[in-house]
């Protein structure tokens, strides 16, 4: 079966500070995705980053940046130089064997 | 280019009644997927079809049935509503091991 914890469940940053997102995950399939999605106070879901399972490179994409590191099943999620529009909740969720699990969701609230 | 479209956006309905939640997309995916998403839960997979005329269970089915007879459509059908079912639900459709993409919700409150 699959399983995503996000051990944070509240996080409180000050403006421009860095914030990193916690994920590990479980699975038996040797071919898996991984995502980062985030949900704003409006309520919507915004895909933002996805990682295959047989590529753990890194990589930046603007303000955004992720820790892929299959030895230990984590998948974690970096802001970089917070904003307040960052304030919303980030779910990291997995993909595989025709399903798609989702965590708990991290609060990241950023005080201006 | 419209997306994942969920309608109604917003429910009540009192215990024992039932309804259908629309779910439509119009990015030709054959993966669709039905969340409900409790207060600091997450989401938790009710149901979930790889192609026309496929569904199967997720991790909370009960009280719940859905039909893919189109790639567009996922309707979600709650029989006999239950205080336990009010919940956001969300609709989402995707390619295989792509992202998914989401419908906007709908807020059921059962009373």
């Amino acid at each position: 079966a699959q399983k995503v914890t996000q051990a944070q469940t509240e996080i409180s940053v000050v403006e421009k500070e860095d914030v990193t997102l916690d994920c590990v995950y479980e699975t038996r399939d040797t071919t898996y995705y991984l995502f980062w999605y985030k949900q704003p106070p409006s309520g919507e879901l915004v895909f933002l980053i996805r990682r295959n399972s047989f590529d753990e490179q890194n990589e930046i994409s603007g303000r955004y940046s992720w820790n892929f590191q299959k030895s230990t099943s984590s998948f974690n999620f970096t802001i970089t130089a917070s904003q307040v529009v960052d304030s919303a909740v980030y779910f990291c969720a997995l993909g595989g064997n025709n399903r798609l699990a989702f965590g708990k969701g991290n609060q990241v609230v950023v005080i201006p | 280019n419209a997306g994942v479209t969920q309608t109604p956006k917003f429910r009540i309905l009192k215990i024992g009644q039932s309804m259908t939640l629309q779910c439509t997309q119009d990015m030709n995916h054959n993966y669709m997927y039905w969340y409900r998403q409790d207060p600091g839960m997450g989401l938790k997979l009710i149901y979930y079809s790889v192609g026309a005329g496929i569904t199967d269970k997720g991790e909370v089915p009960n009280g719940y049935n859905v039909s893919r007879s189109t790639t567009e459509d996922f309707p979600l059908r709650l029989e006999l509503a239950a205080p336990s079912q009010t919940s956001v639900y969300f609709c989402a459709s995707s390619y295989e091991y792509t992202e998914a993409f989401f419908g906007q919700g709908t807020r059921l409150t059962v009373v």
